[in-house]
């Protein structure tokens, strides 16, 4: 049973171009969540999804950040006219379905998102 | 606020040394706390958690206390072992209705020395 996969790994983009993140969840969980890890700080929350529906986006900036997780398919987390300011290293995690509580997700490798 | 802060970014012990973590929490509502480890170039990895009506529990080799009084945790770790180096985090989750998050610490390195 593989764990939570996401990629790339390492995704360098110019400034002004898109970024997208993939991740796909652990076989059998429908809960994703989306972590944004600043160099020498801990994990800050995004947004929390089920399969089709965005259940909590209050870490979510306004602007240029959206996330999907459709019925098929990898979760999406897609950041449109990146900034130097985006490079950061982006975290996933699942967890299975009737378990609505991050505590008890799974956490991918992550992407390490570098803006130049 | 919330906040989730650690006492000190880096800690320095002897192999075969007991490492004790400190971490403070700001939101007296979260009702459920974990320690995370990781490694350079990983994820968080899940070692042991602590429910708010608890106030000690133990694993292998690691134990988690939680004074609520003053909204401490700390993570305790018995004859610490090279391959224990990593950054510690704490963590808080707070249920509002069906949902719930993490709330992260900024982490501690711990380092061991052989």
């Amino acid at each position: 049973n593989a764990g939570v996969m996401q990629n790339p790994r390492h995704l360098v983009r110019r400034r002004g171009q898109e970024a997208r993140l993939r991740c796909s969840p652990m076989k059998g969980h429908s809960h994703v969540y989306w972590y944004r890890q600043l160099p020498e700080e801990g994990l800050k929350f995004m947004v929390y999804l089920q399969k089709e529906n965005i259940i909590d986006e209050s870490g979510m900036p306004k602007e240029r950040f959206s996330a999907e997780f459709p019925k098929e398919g990898p979760s999406i987390l897609r950041i449109q006219q990146v900034v130097r300011g985006d490079s950061a290293a982006y975290f996933c995690a699942s967890s299975p379905p009737g378990r609505g509580s991050s505590a008890e997700a799974f956490f991918g490798q992550g992407t390490r998102l570098t803006v130049v | 606020g919330e906040s989730v802060g650690l006492h000190l970014p880096t800690l320095s012990v002897q192999e075969g040394d007991n490492s004790i973590i400190n971490c403070a929490y700001s939101n007296s509502a979260s009702d459920y706390f974990i320690w995370y480890k990781q490694e350079s170039g990983k994820g968080p990895q899940f070692i042991i958690d602590i429910r708010s009506n608890m106030d000690k529990r133990q694993g292998q080799r690691v134990t988690v206390l939680l004074n609520k009084t003053v909204k401490h945790l700390s993570l305790q770790i018995a004859a610490t072992q090279p391959g224990d180096s990593a950054v510690y985090f704490c963590a808080e989750n707070l249920h509002t209705g069906a949902n719930s998050k993490l709330t992260f610490g900024k982490g501690i390195t711990l380092s061991v020395r052989p």
